[in-house]
This record gives C-alpha cells, structure tokens and sequence, in this order.
C-alpha cells in the first residue's frame, strides 16, 4: 500500500540558509500536518491543511511557511536556519479532517552546522 | 508538553513480561491514539480509544481510558525483543483542533 512520502530524507543546512522539505501524502488524504520532532523530544505539531487550505497552526516560527499544492503535496519551507531547528521533521495525512488516525511518513532530518 | 505526560519516561523489563506505560492529558478529547517510534523513524499508529469507551483490545495490546481522571493505560502482554520502541500517547481535543498533540512518550527496552 502506498504510504506518505517525504524527501529529502537527510538535509544538511549551515546556519541562516534555506531549506524545502516536500510531502507527499497518502492518496486520497486531502489532509497533511508537519511536526518537528527535536532530539529525545514529543512531536510538536507545526501546521496543517485540508483541501489544500491551512486548517491548523501550531508552534510554527515565522521563519517557516507551509502550502498544500492542487496535487495535494506538501511543502515546508524555513528560511535563516538556526542551530535549533536541527529535527526530525514529519509530514503525516489523514483521509479525515478530524478524529482519525495519522500516517506518518519516515521524516526529514535536518542538520543544521 | 502541551497536553500529555507520560510515565514512566523509560521502562525496561524481560521478554515475556507485561509492559505498562500510562499518559495523563489536560483538557477534553474527542479521542486518544497511542503510537510507536522505532529509533528516528516515523511514528505508527497502534490504536485508537473514542472518549466514550473505557477499554480496547488489538491483539497483545489492551488500552484504557478514564476521562475523569484524563488518563490513559497502554498495556503490551507477553513483551517481544521486537517491542523495542518509543510509545507515544496523542489526544484530539475538543475545541476545533485539528491536529493530535503528543505526549512526551515513553522509552520501552525489552531485554531478551
């Protein structure tokens, strides 16, 4: 079965740079969140979108914006990296805007030097 | 974490044993998920409790819910090697919310 796709798998960024993950969700999810999830930590909910509109925002800094394209990919862009955003990032898709479970994909690493 | 706590944060017992790691939330649910995280992997759902049912089983998994006390058991029977993991509780609250927020998670090592 096809799950949720994210690339790259590995990024490795020097400080105020510009990173781009993609996500490409579950076929016929029209729902997508992006978590970060820092070292030993819980994943912290960032964003999400339902029919391609954002639905929910989360502790998201200023510096990262997200969209959901007419294909229902995903993006997430973070612009003047910081040591601390170095992460595991997740992109999950739901086929429910509410109340359902998620699927997550294998998530983004992102090293920031 | 905004919502949930979990306890023990690490748990290490022998193959075979039962393991139980409990989450405690804040506010009020629609539902509560538990997942599992291999070692930098992406989270899998386990199972899901609806904020109306008090207990469920899936296989070696038995989870409870008492919204009174806003908590949440997981329970592994006959613990494998295999069950190595992270297990993270995550609650759909009420208000709107469309999202499922995580607890801390709790470290489970199954020593063969």
């Amino acid at each position: 079965a096809a799950g949720v796709i994210q690339s790259p798998r590995h990024l490795i960024k020097e400080k105020r740079e510009t990173a781009t993950l993609k996500c490409y969700p579950i076929p016929r999810h029209d729902t997508v969140y992006w978590y970060q999830q820092g070292p030993g930590q819980d994943p912290q909910f960032l964003i999400s979108f339902y029919e391609k509109m954002q639905s929910d925002k989360g502790s998201i800094p200023d510096r990262f914006s997200a969209q959901q394209f007419s294909d229902y990919h995903s993006e997430l862009n973070m612009s003047s990296l910081e040591l601390g955003d170095s992460a595991l990032y997740f992109c999950a898709s739901s086929p429910v805007l509410t109340g359902g479970e998620l699927f997550f994909g294998e998530g983004s690493r992102l090293t920031v030097l | 974490s905004q919502q949930g706590e979990e306890d023990p944060q690490a748990l290490s017992i022998q193959e075979g044993e039962n393991a139980t790691m409990n989450c405690s939330y804040k506010t009020s649910i629609n539902n509560l998920q538990w997942y599992r995280q291999n070692s930098g992997r992406g989270l899998v759902h386990l199972i899901l409790i609806r904020s109306n049912e008090r207990e469920k089983h899936s296989g070696r998994l038995r989870v409870t819910l008492d919204t009174s006390k806003k908590s949440s058991s997981l329970l592994i029977t006959a613990s494998r090697a295999a069950d190595t993991a992270s297990y993270f509780c995550a609650t759909d609250i009420v208000q709107g919310a469309q999202k499922l927020v995580f607890g801390q998670g709790t470290r489970l090592t199954i020593n063969p």
